[in-house]
């Protein structure tokens, strides 16, 4: 099976505006979740969306949305960018089912200038 | 609030030695324990434990739940400088959340 799928991997943007970065989940795995990594603050929950709909979400503000499609790809949206949003934004996809494994794609390494 | 604590957080060692990197938890209806190794890019999974004291083997790497004392350890024994990585423990709550730790960055010196 391919694996988990990001794009784009790279990204400068300037503050103030906004960004979406998309991921294709493997195949038959239909819960997608969200992760931040920076080096200060390590690997952060962003959300999780099973079957189109957020199932979890983690403690950032409202600038950061997301939605899980019908297909199961999933895309983060970023709006009013910050500095402090540059990161590593990692998407994981999972199956529903024991055992719940969870497969990281490549990430998407967003610098905000 | 759900977290995951690790052990040490940096470890410089040389190969052939043995290494046993800790995780501990606080987290609510808890599900899983994952390891995974981070290198350069995204974590890749190594071993998901969900019952205690069962031990899971892959190679040189072996780890260890201890659900009543809410803990586990990664070992890896003659560690080779491809082991430097950061290793990254992660607990699955039922919740359908996972709550990372914050790594612990092994570097292995020919």
């Amino acid at each position: 099976k391919a694996g988990v799928t990001q794009t784009p991997r790279y990204l400068i943007k300037t503050r103030g505006q906004q960004v979406t970065l998309s991921c294709s989940p493997i195949s038959g795995h239909r819960s997608v979740s969200w992760y931040q990594q920076t080096p200060g603050q390590g690997l952060q929950f962003l959300f999780e969306y099973f079957s189109e709909t957020q199932r979890n979400k983690g403690n950032f503000p409202g600038r950061f949305s997301g939605r899980q499609f019908s297909n199961s790809r999933s895309e983060m949206n970023v709006s009013t960018l910050e500095l402090g949003d540059s990161a590593l934004y990692l998407c994981a996809s999972s199956e529903t089912q024991e055992p719940y494994e969870q497969y990281f794609g490549p990430g998407t390494r967003l610098t905000v200038t | 609030e759900d977290k995951v604590v690790q052990s040490p957080l940096s470890l410089v060692v040389h190969e052939g030695d043995t290494v046993t990197l800790n995780c501990s938890y606080e987290v609510t209806n808890f599900r899983s324990l994952l390891w995974y190794k981070q290198e350069k890019k995204a974590p890749t999974f190594l071993f998901m434990l969900t019952s205690s004291g069962i031990e899971k083997k892959s190679g040189r790497l072996s780890s260890i739940l201890d659900k009543k004392e809410l803990f586990s350890i990664l070992n890896i024994t003659a560690t080779q400088t491809g082991d430097s990585a950061i290793y990254l423990c992660a607990v699955h709550n039922y919740g359908q959340n996972f709550v990372f730790g914050p790594g612990t960055r092994l570097s292995v010196l020919p």
